[in-house]
């Protein structure tokens, strides 16, 4: 099935720095999806990336898809404490029909 | 609280006995996915269905496990003859079809 590489594989910040984790594949894809996961908890959907070069944001999170569609990236600005958990980049497996998940960034903030 | 629910959230057995787990998706997903997560791992594919349909199993998943959605409702998961690398998060998502997957809190499988 489609692999997908996430570094770093932790992460550990200061409260208020910035954060970026990157996802790669050695082949293009067709989308990619990024979920969070907390401590403890499930994956949680955060957002679908399709088009080549596609720069989407959801308040201090950006999230990148390369022009070549076998790279993205998750950006946080300013990371608060609430952002602690594990981050998973997903693409679409063998036949499409379902996602294969990278092994996740775990990041850590301190206050 | 995705709609997603699993039951057991934990499950505790001896090597050698069999377990279910069930699934109960959002209603009106016609598509249901498990996974397997292990410690710092990412979600792994097992199987998933279309409506009652398994449209496709990961090698992953040997002969000692099956799923069934028999009315294309919830979907159960058995492990027969559980061994200690069984050991995982069981964890299964539901979505309309290719359309973003919402997962449910997972059932916390030990074998001992």
């Amino acid at each position: 099935g489609q692999q997908v590489m996430q570094i770093p594989q932790y992460q550990h910040v200061q409260e208020g720095e910035d954060f970026t984790t990157y996802c790669n594949s050695s082949t293009t894809l067709s989308n990619i999806q990024w979920y969070k996961q907390r401590p403890g908890g499930h994956p949680v959907f955060l957002i679908q990336l399709v088009k080549s070069g596609e720069v989407k944001k959801q308040k201090r999170l950006t999230f990148q898809f390369g022009e070549a569609k076998k790279n993205s990236s998750l950006h946080i600005t300013a990371t608060q404490t609430t952002d602690v958990g594990t981050y998973f980049c997903a693409a679409p497996g063998r036949n499409n029909n379902d996602m294969r998940f990278g092994a996740g960034t775990r990041l850590t903030v301190k206050p | 609280d995705t709609g997603v629910s699993q039951d057991p959230r934990h499950k505790i057995t001896k090597r050698g006995q069999n377990v279910t787990f069930r699934c109960d998706p959002i209603s009106e997903h016609n598509r249901l996915y498990w996974y397997r997560q292990t410690l710092g791992q990412g979600p792994e594919f097992l199987t998933y269905f279309q409506n009652e349909a398994q449209l496709e199993k990961s090698r992953l998943l040997s002969d000692r496990f099956s799923a069934e959605r028999p009315k294309g409702s919830f979907s159960t998961l058995e492990i027969q003859r559980t061994e200690q690398g069984d050991s995982a998060m069981y964890l299964c998502a539901s979505s309309l079809v290719k359309d973003t997957q919402y997962f449910g809190p997972g059932t916390r499988l030990t074998v001992l």
